[in-house]
């Protein structure tokens, strides 16, 4: 079962920043968090990763707490593209990732 | 950019019949993945395979299933017997040595059993 919780569902007006959490409270020192989203029908998709330190790419920024026990993905203007299921994992190295239930993010135009 | 691709996109086959799903990996990686989605359900590993061989399996990976990776390129499951329960979309992916794994996806394989 997947390790990490997440809200089930959330909304986000076209244009403006959706902000996903998840609660990470089995979190390793050294087990890494990844994010990943599945548009409908398609294979899920790498977003960004990060250990300590807050991350960002040309997608997404990750926010880790000081404690690591929670995380933010940041989807700086959403669009309508961006409608996906979004999955937060923690995991070591090449192992499987175990998928939960995610959030299911609707961009609204 | 380079993508994971899959063949065929949709595969359909009668109870009992093998069946084999094909995957061109990216090239320069090194950790190779087949998962499954049953229509509705979360996304389920399946195996992981590395250095020619399997490197981890789940309880859904049995002896009904394998891997191989049989010329450098291609990456193929094969499901022996296929029942009822096997119709899903299957995922393969593959993850770089950088340091860290982020896998990616290929686009799935849909197989329905009839």
């Amino acid at each position: 079962d997947a390790k990490t919780t997440q809200p089930t569902s959330m909304d986000c007006a076209e244009g403006r920043a959706a902000n996903l959490p998840c609660n990470h409270s089995t979190i390793s020192g050294n087990e890494y968090v990844y994010w990943y989203r599945q548009i409908h029908s398609q294979g899920p998709q790498y977003i960004i990763h990060g250990l300590k330190n807050n991350e960002t790419n040309e997608m997404a920024s990750l926010i880790i707490t000081e404690d690591r026990k929670s995380s933010t993905l940041i989807l700086p203007h959403a669009t309508l593209r961006d409608t996906a299921v979004y999955y937060c994992i923690d995991m070591l190295g090449s192992e499987k990732l175990v998928f939960g239930k995610g959030t299911k993010l609707t961009v609204n135009p | 950019e380079p993508e994971v691709t899959q063949t065929p996109s949709h595969q359909v086959t009668q109870m009992g019949q093998e069946v084999i799903l094909r995957c061109v990996p990216i090239s320069n990686h090194l950790y190779f993945y087949w998962y499954r989605q049953i229509l509705g359900q979360k996304v389920e590993f399946l195996v992981s395979f590395y250095n020619n061989e399997i490197s981890e399996k789940s309880e859904i990976f049995d002896d009904q299933f394998s891997v191989e990776r049989p010329d450098g390129s291609n990456f193929t499951l094969k499901i022996r017997s296929t029942k009822l329960e096997d119709s899903a979309m299957y995922f393969c992916a593959s993850s770089p040595w950088t340091g860290t794994y982020e896998q990616y996806f290929g686009p799935g394989t849909r197989l329905t059993v009839t």
